[in-house]
């Protein structure tokens, strides 16, 4: 099982640029998050998805929108990236209630952007 | 409003002895997950341990114990004879339900532990 698959692990924009980050997870898990980390802080929510077709605000998604057009896949894409967006951006799932495994959330490995 | 508190942002620790984490957290949710995760330089998000809120038993995995007082709203991380690995970024999450519509993880700041030889 791959789990949870973010690509690409790097990547430098310049101010201005947009950019999709990928985010896809096999394990039929209907709850996605979108997390970003800044240096030294914890991780805060961007973007969420329930379901397909499903998808909602975080705590701070200013500057990045998502979609959920299938089950797998999360992607989040930044427009106009601003250096204020530089961080590691973690892509997360979870079964959700009704699980036995509820409690477990499975990370990426993570994408480290930097905007120049 | 923060959820959850971290108020150690580094500790040291000599190799074969124990580390005690703080966390305390708020909710008024009476169905909630507590949870550890451990984050090496590498930068992976490593699941440790968790604690559900009605759960009776304090959790414990391996060398990681979590000492859960529900009345003080506290979820403190305990690792036992610690080593030279353990040497990371550990962070205290939440997750409020199932009224929550999210069932999100809300982080706390972390606290970086430097194991010392």
């Amino acid at each position: 099982n791959a789990g949870v698959t973010q690509t690409p692990k790097f990547r430098i924009l310049k101010i201005g640029q947009s950019m999709t980050l990928q985010c896809t997870q096999d394990m039929n898990h209907n709850y996605m998050y979108w997390y970003r980390q800044d240096p030294g802080m914890g991780l805060k929510l961007i973007y969420y998805s329930v379901g397909a077709g499903i998808t909602d605000k975080g705590e701070v998604p200013n500057g990045y929108n998502v979609s959920r057009s299938t089950t797998e896949d999360f992607p989040l894409r930044l427009e106009l990236a601003a250096p204020s967006q530089t961080s590691v951006y973690f892509c997360a799932s979870s079964p959700g209630p009704g699980s036995p495994s509820f409690y477990g959330y499975t990370f990426g490995s993570g994408t480290r952007l930097t905007v120049v | 409003a923060q959820k959850i508190t971290q108020t150690q942002p580094g500790m040291f620790v000599q190799e074969k002895e124990a580390v005690t984490l703080d966390c305390t957290y708020d909710t008024s949710d009476p169905s909630y997950g507590l949870f550890w995760y451990k984050q090496p330089s590498s930068g992976e998000m490593i699941f440790l341990i968790y604690q559900g809120s009605y759960d009776q038993q304090n959790a414990t995995e391996g060398r990681y114990s979590l000492n859960f007082q529900k009345a003080r709203k506290s979820a403190n991380l305990v690792i036992s004879a610690s080593q030279l690995g353990d040497s990371a970024m550990y962070f205290c999450a939440m997750r409020e339900g199932p009224g929550s519509n999210d069932y999100k993880l809300s982080f706390g700041a972390g606290t970086t532990v430097t194991v010392r030889a």
